[in-house]
């Protein structure tokens, strides 16, 4: 079973500051990785997500990710974070063969000092 | 906007009440999932469904059951609650494929006392 692993698991920052948050899955195949993000007191939404093509995919609120596949990561990049960024994200992977059941990492929660 | 909609948002019950979390959506989405978490944790997937009349238990052992009867509703039900249980409950749903965006609902947060 494929697992995902997010080394930070608290950001703090001030406004302005470049942001970058590591995703590291563990898998063979062929993925499709996302990540989500969760507001205080709303629900997950959707980020950006890569299923094929570009490697480098960008997101809502200036937000890109990298795929390197010979890292199996898809780090999540902003670079200058708003107080409005405060949240928590969340990496996940769904492998293209299977069940296509995602399997979601621990979560990272980033302050940001305005 | 996700239009997927849980309830109870918070509840609290007695220890061995039977309780159920109801999930629905309208998006017309044929996979549906519930996903447990705890504060500063990762999602653990406890049940999911391919589609009406399918339901498969995830990586997290469950004592709880689910049901997909109708393919906008997807519930899920603890017979006899304990304080273990005590969690926040997070519904999902998606179109089938991998690549497709997993739309999640605000959750349900249980306290067993």
């Amino acid at each position: 079973a494929q697992s995902v692993s997010q080394h930070n698991h608290h950001v703090i920052l001030s406004e302005a500051a470049s942001l970058e948050l590591g995703c590291n899955y563990s898998y063979g195949g062929t993925v499709n990785l996302f990540w989500y993000v969760q507001y205080p007191g709303q629900h997950l939404q959707l980020l950006l997500k890569y299923f094929s093509g570009d490697p480098l995919v960008k997101g809502i609120k200036g937000f890109e990710a990298e795929f390197i596949k010979s890292k199996f990561s898809f780090n999540l990049r902003k670079p200058s974070v708003q107080w409005s960024d405060t949240a928590e994200y969340f990496c996940a992977v769904i492998p293209s063969g299977g069940s296509y059941i995602p399997t979601f990492g621990r979560g990272t929660s980033l302050i940001v000092h305005p | 906007e996700a239009d997927i909609y849980q309830t109870p948002r918070y509840l609290v019950i007695g220890t061995g009440k039977k309780i159920t979390l109801e999930c629905s959506q309208t998006m017309g989405h044929d996979k549906m999932y519930w996903y447990q978490q705890d504060p500063g944790m990762e999602l653990h997937l406890i049940h999911y469904s391919y589609g009406v009349n399918s339901t498969e238990k995830g990586d997290l052992s469950s004592e709880s059951t689910v049901s997909r009867i109708r393919t906008e509703h997807f519930p899920l039900t603890l017979e006899s609650a304990r304080p273990s249980h005590t969690s926040q409950y997070l519904c999902a749903s998606s179109r089938g494929g991998p690549g497709n965006t997993i739309y999640f609902g605000e959750g349900s947060w249980l306290t067993v006392v």
